[in-house]
């Protein structure tokens, strides 16, 4: 069945530093969605993409599908505590269900 | 603006009992998905409804079972509770013309003693 891989599972950074979480698709996606979860809350949505190759900024984060949009990527540049929390990339599975990517959990040590 | 509401946030069921989660929609959204988060996991898709029908069906133990109602709450019941059923179980919705994006209620943390 369709997956949706992503690593690293775990990425520990003093703040100030970068941090960048991939994303794979075993099939073609039609948009890539990510959410952002702190410890002990609910995945609050991000941003969607849409485009092939489409890249897409808020404040400090960088959204990248890719040109066979079966891959995305996040980056966050100059990290700061606020950032902790699992970052999950999610895509359309049939019937619009969200199949998640494994998460990223992002520690920054100040 | 309204978000998904969940309740009970919190509740704690001995093994065996039933336990039924409430799920109230975005207004205006016409599908509900059911997830399933064990600790340190990425969330399960157990199953969703458009319009108040089934849609799709994940994970879901035959033990559990969901329905949407004619206000579009729904409810996730979950009978002959076992340990490994403790999990954050979250509702989400979505509207169908908005891309599938979809957004996520507070979740309700069940825990199976």
């Amino acid at each position: 069945g369709q997956q949706v891989m992503q690593i690293p599972q775990y990425q520990h950074v003093q703040e100030g530093e970068d941090f960048t979480t991939y994303c794979n698709s075993s099939t073609t996606l039609s948009n890539i969605q990510w959410y952002k979860q702190r410890p002990g809350g609910h995945p609050v949505f991000l941003i969607q993409l849409v485009k092939s190759g489409e890249v897409k900024k808020q404040k400090r984060l960088t959204f990248q599908f890719g040109e066979a949009k079966k891959n995305s990527s996040l980056h966050i540049t100059a990290t700061q505590t606020t950032d902790v929390g699992t970052y999950f990339c999610a895509g359309p599975g049939n019937t619009g269900k969200l199949i998640f990517g494994q998460g990223t959990t992002l520690q920054v040590k100040p | 603006a309204a978000g998904v509401i969940q309740s009970p946030r919190h509740l704690i069921k001995e093994k065996r009992e039933t336990a039924t989660l409430k799920c109230y929609p975005i207004p205006r959204h016409d599908t509900v998905y059911w997830y399933q988060q064990g600790p340190g996991q990425d969330p399960q898709f157990l199953i969703s409804f458009y319009e108040k029908m089934q849609s799709d069906k994940g994970s879901i133990p035959d033990r559990f079972s969901a329905q949407q109602f004619s206000d579009y709450h729904s409810e996730l019941n979950m009978s002959s509770l076992e340990l490994g059923d403790s999990a954050l179980y979250f509702c989400a919705s979505s509207r169908t013309s908005s891309r599938n994006t979809i957004y996520f209620g507070e979740g309700s943390w069940l825990t199976v003693v």
